[in-house]
């Protein structure tokens, strides 16, 4: 049983920029979720999909989005990119709604 | 809206030492209370959950309690080990969000010394 991929694994952009950041889901998984973690801060939710349909968001703009795929990969898009973008963005799947969360070693974003 | 907290922030004992870990929440309304372990610029490793109508789970030398009433959950690590240092972190899964939206504390970086 696979665990839960991103990649890439870091990744420098500049401000203003777009980027997109990748996450395999666990075998069987269809539920995914994102998070942000500034440093030294708990993880923050950003959105959670559902087969393939966003079904909850956290306090994050539109400029985030994101898509999963029927094959339950998942995508995270970010637009005009900030510096306090800077974080690791982790991916989660879990097996259904109500179960454990699976966390992935996330993807650490620098923006300067 | 539900704040979570953790006491201490961060904590250096001695090996072989009994400890807690200590998460509050202002919020009684969970689904359940999960605790993560985070190694150094890696993603989580869920620890133990508990379900908002249990009190307490344990997994080898782990042990976390959940007092929904209270908003209190603790982490107990028996017999610390340098391979337990890391940052611990709890989190809730509110009882009024339809998705699987976690609320997480700040952590609490965990030293344990040879």
């Amino acid at each position: 049983e696979t665990g839960v991929t991103q990649s890439p694994t870091h990744l420098i952009k500049t401000r203003g920029q777009q980027v997109t950041l990748r996450c395999s889901s666990q075998s069987g998984h269809n539920t995914v979720s994102w998070y942000q973690q500034a440093l030294g801060q708990g993880p923050q939710f950003i959105f959670q999909y559902y087969r393939e349909e966003e079904n909850g968001r956290g306090n994050f703009p539109p400029r985030f989005s994101g898509l999963q795929f029927p094959n339950y990969s998942s995508e995270l898009n970010v637009n005009a990119l900030e510096l306090d973008d800077s974080a690791l963005y982790l991916c989660a799947s879990s097996l259904e709604i109500g179960s454990p969360l699976h966390f992935g070693n996330g993807t650490r974003l620098t923006v300067t | 809206k539900q704040e979570v907290t953790q006491i201490p922030a961060a904590l250096s004992v001695p090996e072989g030492e009994n400890l807690v870990l200590n998460c509050s929440f202002t919020d009684s309304a969970i689904y359940n209370l999960q605790w993560f372990r985070q190694d150094p610029g890696k993603g989580l490793t869920s620890l133990l959950l508990i379900q908002s109508s249990q009190r307490e789970q344990t997994s080898g030398r782990l042990n976390a309690s959940l007092d929904k009433s209270s908003g209190r959950s603790t982490l107990y690590i028996a017999a610390s080990q340098p391979g337990d240092s890391a940052t611990y972190l709890c989190a809730v899964r509110p009882f009024d969000q339809g998705a699987q939206k976690l609320v997480f504390g700040q952590g609490t970086r965990l030293t344990i010394n040879p």
